[in-house]
């Protein structure tokens, strides 16, 4: 079955480390996007790729990066990571249209979360 | 996208209707309503999505009202399963989502 997977999923590391966090899937979308969620909060958006090459920068994107290389990856490196970059991140695809009145929901599939500690 | 607006949290009896509410005044007309749900600390689960017309399918119904300014998620037979976070969230054409504070739905038994 096609499925959308995070690794590490779970990461202790120290202030000024650089950290990537990986993300993968295999319904061949176009759209990935990576989300943080704090303790009692909503999910942030963090970046976002609509295809190979293609990268954006969504409402908290200080302090990281992405690269989209090919259709499966979008990997999240944190430069420098800060204690206050501690949080759960998820990773997430949907397809490249919203279409509807077809099959296409425009749902977007969530990975498991990968939850970072920064010391 | 277009703000919305939900309450903090809600309560609801196990096998009963819950309906949560949401408003999003300021919807343009290409722009659709969205309910996702997060449980515990899983990734978001998509629940469903309309435009102007009410929707339903295996999980939930939406009704959204006349002038599309709110809409109402409802779970027809509320289990404990379905406690936790609901999201509505007002989506346009571009493909990203941007996620509220969401509504904490508690089942009660």
């Amino acid at each position: 079955d096609a499925e959308i997977t995070q690794s590490p999923r779970h990461k202790i590391t120290e202030t000024g480390r650089q950290v990537t966090l990986a993300c993968h899937q295999t319904w061949n979308h176009n759209n990935m996007f990576w989300y943080r969620q704090d303790l009692g909060h909503g999910l942030r958006l963090i970046h976002y790729s609509y295809g190979v090459q293609d990268t954006n920068k969504g409402e908290v994107s200080d302090g990281y990066s992405v690269s989209r290389s090919n259709t499966e990856d979008l990997p999240l490196t944190l430069e420098s990571a800060a204690s206050s970059q501690t949080s759960v991140y998820f990773c997430a695809s949907s397809e490249s249209t919203l279409a509807f009145g077809t099959t296409n929901t425009g749902e977007l599939f969530f990975g498991e979360g990968s939850r970072l500690t920064v010391l | 996208d277009a703000k919305t607006t939900q309450p903090t949290s809600m309560d609801c009896a196990e096998g009963r209707a819950a309906n949560l509410p949401c408003n999003h005044s300021t919807i343009s007309g290409n722009e659709y309503v969205y309910w996702y749900r997060q449980i515990h600390s899983q990734g978001p689960q998509y629940i469903i999505h309309g435009l102007k017309n009410n929707e339903t399918n295996e999980m939930a119904s939406l009704i959204i009202t006349e002038d599309r300014k709110s809409s109402t998620l409802i779970l027809p037979h509320a289990t404990l399963r379905d406690t936790a976070v609901y999201y509505c969230i007002v989506r346009g054409r571009a493909q990203k989502l941007v996620f509220g504070q969401g509504t904490r739905l508690t089942i009660n038994p």
